[in-house]
């Protein structure tokens, strides 16, 4: 059972373009959570998301920002027009249903803008 | 919303040393989360755990769910063992929240 996948790995953008950052979570797992840790900074919520459905957003800037979970595919983190603030590691967590607590986290998307 | 707060912030040791980190939150939790974060930045789920005491390896994780406090222990630390280490619990105390995250322990092993 292959765990959570992020891709991809590394992504460099240039002020003002658009950034991409996917997410598959563990076969099974309905539950996708987003988490952005800024240079030096500690890891932060984004978003949580079910299949079609955006849970809480409560972490997630209200500009620039939006994320997606469709019925079929990965998960998508969209930042338009970026910023060099929002050069970070962007880390995507899964878990199985509702009541689970455990979170399985993937590898990271180090997002540069230049 | 749970808050967090590890110590110490910064612990350096030798090798073999028994090393101990903190963890303490606000707000009662179903689980608490520890993760290990190495310098190529990626993260691994080290222990969920809701009561008690769990065993993997050198490492040992406690939690004292009454006075909402948690401990990591390394037994025998080895230079591998450095990275950083957070503790995180679900925002608002339970279910499939998003987690809240302390801000980590900087742990170097020396030779």
């Amino acid at each position: 059972n292959a765990g959570v996948m992020q891709n991809p790995r590394h992504l460099v953008r240039r002020r003002g373009q658009e950034a991409r950052l996917r997410c598959s979570p563990m076969k099974g797992h309905s539950h996708v959570y987003w988490y952005r840790q800024l240079p030096e900074e500690g890891l932060k919520f984004m978003v949580y998301l079910q299949k079609e459905n955006i849970i809480d957003e409560s972490g997630m800037p209200k500009e620039r920002f939006s994320a997606e979970f469709p019925k079929e595919g990965p998960s998508i983190l969209r930042i338009q027009q970026v910023v060099r603030g929002d050069s970070a590691a962007y880390f995507c967590a899964s878990s199985p249903d509702r009541v689970a607590d455990t979170q399985y986290f993937g590898p990271g998307t180090r997002l540069t803008v230049l | 919303k749970n808050e967090v707060e590890q110590s110490p912030q910064n612990l350096t040791a030798q090798e073999g040393e028994f090393i101990t980190i903190n963890c303490s939150y606000s707000v009662g939790i179903s689980a608490l989360h520890w993760l290990q974060q190495h310098p190529g930045g990626g993260i691994v789920s080290l222990f969920m755990l809701s009561s008690g005491k769990k065993k993997h390896g050198r490492l040992i994780a406690t939690i004292n769910i009454q006075e909402k406090h948690s401990s990591l222990h390394i037994t025998a630390s080895h230079p591998r063992d450095s990275a950083v280490y957070i503790c995180a619990v679900p925002t608002s105390g339970g279910g499939a929240d998003g987690l809240t995250f302390g801000k980590g322990t900087h742990l170097i092993i020396q030779p």
